[in-house]
């Protein structure tokens, strides 16, 4: 059973839509982040949330800490080729803890 | 800063055999965590090493292990490779803490035959 989980698991979609990928858990983290892995490439962090409630925004990404601090929302506005890849996102669930990876969301955006 | 250098980037052994990657860590960079990476279990921690210290371990068997040495570059090794061990394994670097930002090489990817 994965700590984390993420839905969807897949998603294909066309240039210029907008998305919405989750990770969810039944556990409480101090703090959450979300990944983009491309293929052949290691992960690249694209934001790291603490706060319940907290909306970050990173150009037409949104990402979304749950009030209770169990869940989290990547939206991405109007999605170009180059947002494909795969999606992780990882959660701490005490300081200095290290980070517990969810499975992932494949996103592919055709052209 | 040059980023962070994982080698070899491909690997083919034979079940049995043992096996030893490389990760040298971002410069000024003191921790180093080590990831499985596969389709069907997604990225699992392996260990991580703080000045030349193991500091976390994940739920692994014995046969994985890894060293940091005093320049921080890490190796982790997998001795009796299985058919299972075949998969993209990452290594992360960071500053300090676990809840610092983690940067990631381009991975090792292993098949095991």
């Amino acid at each position: 059973t994965q700590l984390l989980e993420q839905s969807p698991q897949f998603l294909s979609i066309q240039e210029g839509e907008n998305l919405t990928v989750y990770c969810n858990s039944s556990s409480v983290f101090s703090s959450l982040q979300w990944y983009r892995q491309e293929p052949g490439e290691g992960p690249v962090l694209l934001v790291t949330v603490v706060t319940g409630g907290e909306v970050k925004k990173l150009k037409r990404l949104t990402f979304q800490f749950g009030d209770a601090r169990k869940d989290s929302s990547l939206h991405i506005t109007a999605a170009q080729p180059g947002d494909t890849g795969l999606y992780l996102c990882a959660g701490a669930r005490n300081y200095g803890q290290n980070f517990v990876f969810g499975p992932g969301t494949r996103l592919s955006v055709l052209p | 800063k040059a980023g962070v250098t994982q080698t070899p980037r491909y690997l083919i052994k034979t079940r049995g055999q043992q096996v030893t990657l490389s990760c040298s860590p971002i410069s000024g960079h003191r921790s180093v965590s080590w990831y499985q990476q596969t389709p069907g279990q997604g990225l699992q921690f392996l260990f991580e090493y703080f000045s030349e210290t193991q500091r976390n371990k994940g739920n692994f068997p014995g046969r994985f292990s890894g060293r940091q040495f005093s320049n921080s570059r890490s190796e982790m090794n997998v001795s009796t490779l299985e058919l299972g061990d075949s998969a993209l394994y990452l290594c992360a670097s960071r500053e300090q803490g676990a809840n610092t930002e983690a940067f990631f090489g381009q991975g090792t990817r292993l098949t095991v035959v």
